[in-house]
């Protein structure tokens, strides 16, 4: 069974642009989480979709958005770029609301 | 959600058991305690779960004290490869079917040869 799927591996992009990552579940998942990960706050949530429903955001701005499409598969997207969105972004899919958690390799973003 | 508190470092001797503690002192009686381990530049990696009784799998032991308010994940053999960061995560619960995950700042754990 193919693992959770995140693409790009690493992408740099310029302050004030927009970007878009992807990921796609293990087969089977419906439930698809996205987290932020840097070197100065850890882990952080982002949000959390199921059945292509937002059902969890977390203390991001707004420029954070994200959408899960009727395969399970899942993009985020970080409009107007800062040097501080620069950070690892892990997905991880999901069964059920309970059932562990599968992660992706994730996406190194480096804002410049 | 509930927090959890972990210690910042640890070390183990190669070969010997490492005893990772968590305390959840908040923790509600329907949340589920979970512990994932981060190895360098990776994805986290799902370890073991439990909500009330001692959990084993093939990588580790969980044992989840009476009063749940606090845990320990137990790798009875640690090897240079279970050099990692170590979480213990507790899920909110399922209200209205939302699910809210909350990581905290880990254990690093160093296997010394």
């Amino acid at each position: 069974k193919a693992g959770v799927t995140q693409t790009p591996r690493y992408l740099i992009k310029t302050r004030g642009q927009q970007v878009t990552l992807s990921c796609s579940p293990i087969s089977g998942h419906r439930s698809v989480s996205w987290y932020q990960q840097t070197p100065g706050q850890g882990l952080q949530f982002l949000f959390e979709y199921f059945s292509e429903t937002q059902r969890n955001k977390g203390n991001f701005p707004g420029r954070f958005s994200g959408r899960q499409f009727s395969n399970s598969r899942s993009e985020m997207n970080v409009s107007t770029l800062e040097l501080g969105d620069s950070a690892l972004y892990l997905c991880a899919s999901s069964q059920s609301d309970r059932a562990k958690a599968f992660f992706g390799q994730g996406t190194r973003l480096t804002v410049v | 959600d509930a927090k959890t508190t972990q210690p910042t470092s640890m070390d183990c001797a190669e070969g010997r058991a490492a005893n990772l503690p968590c305390n959840h002192s908040t923790i509600s009686g329907n949340e589920y305690v979970y512990w994932y381990r981060q190895i360098h530049s990776q994805g986290p990696q799902y370890i073991i779960h439990g909500l009330k009784n001692n959990e084993t799998n093939e990588m580790a032991s969980l044992i989840i004290t009476e009063d749940r308010k606090s845990s320990t994940l137990i790798l009875p053999h640690a090897t240079l490869r279970d050099t990692a960061v170590y979480y213990c995560i507790v899920r909110a619960p399922n209200s209205g079917g939302y699910q809210k995950v909350t990581f905290g700042t880990g254990t690093k754990l160093q296997v010394i040869p």
